[in-house]
């Protein structure tokens, strides 16, 4: 089945830690992106990505880093410098930047 | 910078009532304006997309309306039932610039269907 896979579901840092949330799609839709949720709040996007080896900052990069190296996969890195990284990670995709997007099932990230 | 506004925040209706979401933007120069459902813990499900040159679009119990001149879009579900129960968000795709296809959402509206 298509579709885009979010891994792990449930992710635990330590302060001071750098970890790595998966996006994988399977859609061959090239344009990608990263956004975050928390309570009470509308999604907010931290980068996205239009074709590989090339991706643009969204509203709240600080203190996250990408990669898009290959067309499926595109990665989100949570670094040290995000001080506040509690909260839920959505990946989505689209065929192209006019059509519709679809998600993953999400990344919990907390911070202990 | 665009803004997304969900109104009600929260709802609450007995089964079988007919009830309406809506969903204002500030800027009406979009491509298309996508409906998502989010249960609790869970990620987006797409439920409809309406093109910038469409006026609606229906699947099954539901029917979403654009008017993009006045910004504002409204979502009419039919016959409700608790399984709708969930978090409906409204999200707009931008036709300028290069915001390559990045969504703006709205806060969402709680929805709570009770038997």
């Amino acid at each position: 089945d298509g579709g885009i896979t979010q891994s792990p579901k449930y992710l635990f840092r330590k302060e001071g830690q750098n970890v790595t949330l998966s996006c994988e799609q399977n859609l061959n839709h090239d344009a990608m992106y990263w956004y975050r949720q928390d309570p009470g709040q509308g999604l907010r996007l931290i980068y996205y990505s239009q074709i590989v080896n090339d991706f643009q900052k969204g509203d709240i990069a600080e203190g996250y880093s990408v990669s898009r190296e290959k067309k499926e996969s595109f990665p989100l890195t949570v670094t040290s410098a995000q001080k506040n990284p509690t909260a839920f990670y959505l990946c989505a995709s689209k065929v192209e930047r006019n059509t519709e997007a679809f998600f993953g099932q999400g990344t919990r990230l907390t911070v202990v | 910078k665009q803004e997304v506004t969900q109104i009600p925040a929260a709802l609450s209706v007995p089964e079988g009532e007919n009830l309406v979401l809506n969903c204002s933007f500030t800027d009406s120069a979009i491509y298309n304006l996508q409906w998502f459902r989010q249960d609790p813990g869970k990620g987006l499900t797409s439920l409809l997309l309406i093109q910038s040159s469409q006026r609606e679009q229906t699947s099954g119990r539901l029917n979403a309306s654009l008017d993009k001149s006045s910004g504002r879009s409204t979502l009419y579900i039919a016959a409700s039932q608790p399984g709708d129960s969930a978090t409906y968000l409204c999200a707009v795709t931008l036709d300028r610039g290069s915001t390559l296809g990045r969504l703006y959402f709205g806060r969402g509206t709680q929805l709570t269907v009770w038997p």
